[in-house]
């Protein structure tokens, strides 16, 4: 069974703070991605990455893959209050389904 | 815009009631799945659909049915609710798992 462990599982932090959500794993992925979940709705689909070492940014959001594959990091700078909600990590692993990991909630205070 | 369309946002159903979950997809993805996602458990999969009239346990199949007879279309069945399958329910669909899930916006379903 592959698991993905996210940490921290809370973060509470005031606008313009920067933070960095973990992704970890004993297990290799093919691909790693990232959702951000708002309450009420479903999650929505951020970023894949798939090389080993990739590094991709989307403005203010920076995700890494680790070389090795099993791990990954979210790290946003100068948070905003729109930044708030659930982020999910998952990995694509064998048997073409994704493991999610048990998620992040932050919460950025004006 | 793609979309995966879930027939309802809140659901409230009696013990014992047959519950019908309605996911459509206009994305001609294969794959198809339900989550149920709970406070503290995270996302967990129901059951899942690779093809037409095909379905594949997931980690927590006990108490669930599901039905895949159109592409676009992957319906999860309650076959005598219980107050324990009060949750949020989540449908996705992908082409490609690397490519990502495309997800619905959930049904809330309580059971009293």
């Amino acid at each position: 069974t592959q698991l993905l462990e996210q940490s921290p599982q809370f973060l509470s932090i005031q606008e313009g703070e920067n933070l960095t959500v973990y992704c970890n794993s004993s297990s290799v992925f093919s691909s790693l991605q990232w959702y951000r979940q708002e309450p009420g709705e479903g999650p929505v689909l951020l970023v894949t990455v798939v090389t080993g070492g990739e590094v991709k940014k989307l403005k203010r959001l920076t995700f890494q893959f680790g070389d090795a594959r099993k791990d990954s990091s979210l790290h946003i700078t100068a948070a905003q209050p729109g930044d708030t909600g659930l982020y999910l990590c998952a990995g694509a692993g064998a048997g073409n389904m994704l493991t999610f990991g048990g998620g992040t909630r932050l919460m950025v205070k004006p | 815009d793609v979309k995966v369309t879930q027939s309802s946002r809140y659901l409230v159903k009696r013990t014992g009631e047959k519950v019908f979950l309605e996911c459509v997809q206009d994305m001609d993805h294969e794959n198809m799945f339900w989550y149920r996602q709970d406070p503290g458990l995270g996302l967990r999969l129901i059951y899942f659909s690779y093809d037409v009239k095909m379905k594949e346990k997931g980690d927590i199949p006990e108490g669930y049915s599901v039905s895949r007879e159109k592409k676009e279309r992957f319906s999860l069945i309650l076959e005598s609710a219980s107050t324990n399958q009060t949750s949020m329910y989540l449908c996705a669909s992908s082409l490609v798992t690397d490519y990502g899930y495309t997800f619905g916006s959930g049904t809330r379903l309580t059971v009293v």
